[in-house]
């Protein structure tokens, strides 16, 4: 298997601009994870899927950020418009879901600079 | 909400001494506690982890022991090793069936040769 997958690696933007941010889960997992890394608040769960549905979007920082998940292979983070203080690393995650198994993979994370 | 209390936040052992990272959480429907490494650059990877109707579990030089009734957990490396130098984050579940977990401020650990 090849892991949890993100794209792009690495995204320089200019304030102002959309960004979006690619997340493809194992497969077979059913929960999918966002997670926002900085070294001020540390690692920061932003949202979360099971089945495709959104559960919880509590740790979304405001109305600049959306997340979907079309299908069971692919998941979207848009940040419209984008700032300065978005800059941080940005990783996906994803575990069977269901009670037990709790596992998370993370992916190898997408590096947001925002100027 | 849960929260996550990790000590000491940097942590610095000579080759071959033993490493403790010490957790405490808050929501006592917490039932499973993974560990996680992440080296500079990479991504967390999962070390080990432990569940609520186990006290200790052991992976080679790595172990997990669980307090429920004081509610705190603690990452144990033995023989450390340059190659253990990273960020440790310990972390719990919010007492869902989801998994949604809150984690630490994250240890660094630094092993001297």
């Amino acid at each position: 298997d090849a892991g949890v997958i993100q794209s792009p690696r690495h995204e320089v933007t200019e304030m102002g601009q959309e960004v979006t941010l690619r997340c493809k889960p194992i497969s077979g997992h059913n929960s999918l994870f966002w997670y926002r890394q900085t070294m001020m608040r540390g690692l920061e769960l932003l949202i979360y899927f099971n089945n495709n549905v959104p559960i919880d979007d509590s740790g979304m920082p405001e109305d600049r950020f959306s997340a979907k998940m079309p299908n069971a292979s692919f998941s979207t983070l848009k940040i419209q418009p984008s700032e300065p203080r978005d800059s941080a690393v940005y990783f996906c995650a994803s575990s069977l879901g269901g009670a037990g198994s709790y596992e998370q993979y993370f992916g190898p994370g997408t590096r947001l600079t925002v100027t | 909400g849960e929260n996550v209390e990790q000590h000491p936040s940097t942590l610095s052992v000579q080759e071959g001494d033993s490493a403790v990272i010490k957790c405490t959480y808050s929501d006592s429907a917490s039932n499973y506690f993974p560990w996680y490494k992440q080296e500079l650059g990479k991504r967390p990877q999962l070390i080990i982890d432990i569940r609520s109707n186990v006290g200790e579990k052991k992976d080679q030089r790595i172990a997990v022991t669980l307090n429920k009734t004081a509610k705190h957990f603690s990452l144990h490396i033995t023989e450390t090793q340059p190659e253990d130098s990273a960020v440790y984050f310990c972390a719990a579940t919010i007492g869902t069936s989801y998994g949604k977990l809150t984690f630490g401020q994250g240890t660094i650990l630094t092993v001297h040769p």
